[in-house]
């Protein structure tokens, strides 16, 4: 089945510094990826879609430039936390799409800024 | 309103019990629905999909799509510990690149 790698599992960064989050998908070509972040026991909150060779679609209330995304090829898309705040951690999931209905997670990064 | 409502729980019951988990939405343009499984700090895993209403069955797990009433269904049959998670129902109008709408999550514990 399709599988999407995302490193790392877990991260813990000083604040004011930088984190990148690596979302792959290992066997199939994604056009499209999602980015969402999960605060302790709520849903998923989608922040951007993310499509490759061109600039990812924020969610309203998401800051683009402290949430950096970048859909390279068609089996990677990152995300960049840019200067992070303790505020700024949580638990971050990308998904990546085959079609209509084929939405594959990945197992999702903890971040945790000190 | 929240576009897909889902009762978070905790829903505890003993294992081999029938399950029943619920989300109601409003949007009527919702064509396709899931129903997700997430282990503690993991991502989540697709149990389930279907696509405007009827029944679908697999294994112990039988989704069940109400169009007209806005409801959807997941029931897990003979329970077992392992079955212990968050249970998120999902739904996406369509198109290959439509995004999903999440319920807030039931968590499920199956006890011995």
């Amino acid at each position: 089945g399709a599988v999407v790698s995302q490193h790392p599992s877990r991260v813990i960064c000083k604040s004011g510094t930088s984190v990148k989050i690596e979302c792959r998908s290992l066997d199939f070509q994604a056009t499209t990826m999602f980015w969402y972040r999960q605060f302790p026991k709520q849903s998923l909150m989608l922040m951007a879609t993310s499509n490759e060779g061109s600039k990812a679609t924020y969610e309203q209330g998401v800051e683009k430039d402290k949430f950096l995304i970048n859909h390279a090829s068609l089996t990677l898309s990152t995300l960049t936390v840019t200067s992070a705040h303790p505020e700024d951690s949580s638990f971050y999931i990308c998904s990546a799409t085959q079609g209509e209905y084929g939405y594959t997670f990945g197992s999702g990064t903890r971040l945790t800024v000190v | 309103q929240k576009e897909v409502e889902q009762d978070p729980g905790p829903l505890s019951v003993p294992e081999g019990a029938i399950v029943s988990l619920n989300c109601t939405y409003s949007n009527s343009a919702f064509q396709y629905f899931m129903w997700y499984r997430q282990y503690s700090r993991k991502g989540p895993e697709l149990l389930m999909y279907t696509y405007s209403s009827g029944n679908k069955e697999d294994g112990r797990f039988t989704a069940q799509v109400d169009k007209s009433s806005k409801y959807i269904s997941l029931f897990i049959r003979d329970s077992q510990p392992s079955d212990s998670a968050t249970y998120l129902c999902a739904m996406s109008i369509g198109g290959t690149a439509s995004k999903l709408t999440f319920g807030t999550g039931t968590r499920l514990q199956v006890t011995l």
